[in-house]
């Protein structure tokens, strides 16, 4: 079936190093993409998306890069900080009838941040 | 805005009781969404409703359990009875129905409900 998964299960960095947290996919119908932080005890936060026509986006410290060939997707984090810790989604999202998306989440990759 | 709401945030119950947990979406907001986060099975999604209405319940696990959004502001996700294998952090979120290529498909969340069933 199709599916959504994360290469890593854990990822710990140093204060201050640059984080990378991958996403593979399998549907190729998928045409948006969503990255979401879970921090401990709280529900999952928005950080930033793309859609299946770009394959490169930028946020504050944070980049999103899409390789619609191999059907991967990246979160890059800048300049890593302790308040970055916490559990990493990607969300594989699909049209509903009607409007809006229906995300399908990945497992999670949990990120450590050292300082 | 106060965000979604969820209660109660902890829960602690026998098997075989019944459980209900709670949701106040956001104001405004036409999609409603529950789902069910455990170490195994990471976050499911159990069922949402658009307009109030429940347009896909297939992620519910059995006729255990069930979900209801009476008015544009209020949901519940009840079960019953309750085994130990439902113990689960239960999360409600909401969205925005996509109007133009602007809008995002961001779902805003609760901060969970957190059931344990003994």
């Amino acid at each position: 079936g199709e599916s959504v998964g994360l290469h890593l299960p854990t990822l710990s960095v140093q204060e201050g190093d640059n984080s990378i947290i991958n996403c593979a996919y399998s549907n190729s119908a998928s045409d948006y993409f969503i990255w979401y932080k879970q921090e401990s005890g709280k529900g999952p936060q928005f950080i930033i998306d793309i859609r299946s026509n770009m394959d490169k986006r930028q946020g504050q410290r944070v980049t999103v890069l899409l390789n619609k060939t191999v059907k991967h997707l990246s979160l890059q984090i800048a300049a890593t900080q302790p308040g970055d810790s916490a559990v990493y989604f990607c969300a594989e999202n699909i049209s509903a009838s009607g409007g809006s998306y229906i995300p399908t989440f990945g497992r999670g990759t949990s990120l450590i941040v050292h300082p | 805005d106060a965000g979604v709401i969820q209660s109660p945030r902890h829960e602690v119950t026998e098997m075989g009781q019944e459980v209900t947990l709670r949701c106040k979406p956001i104001s405004g907001h036409d999609y409603l969404f529950w789902y069910r986060q455990t170490m195994m099975r990471g976050l499911e999604l159990l069922i949402y409703f658009n307009n109030n209405v429940p347009i896909d319940d297939s992620g519910m696990p059995e006729d255990r359990f069930s979900a209801k959004m009476p008015n544009a502001s209020f949901s519940t996700l009840k079960i019953q009875p309750s085994e130990p294998r439902d113990s689960a952090v239960y999360f409600c979120a909401s969205s925005l129905e996509r109007r133009g290529g602007q809008d995002t498909g961001e779902l805003f969340f609760g901060e969970g409900s957190r059931l344990t069933v003994l």
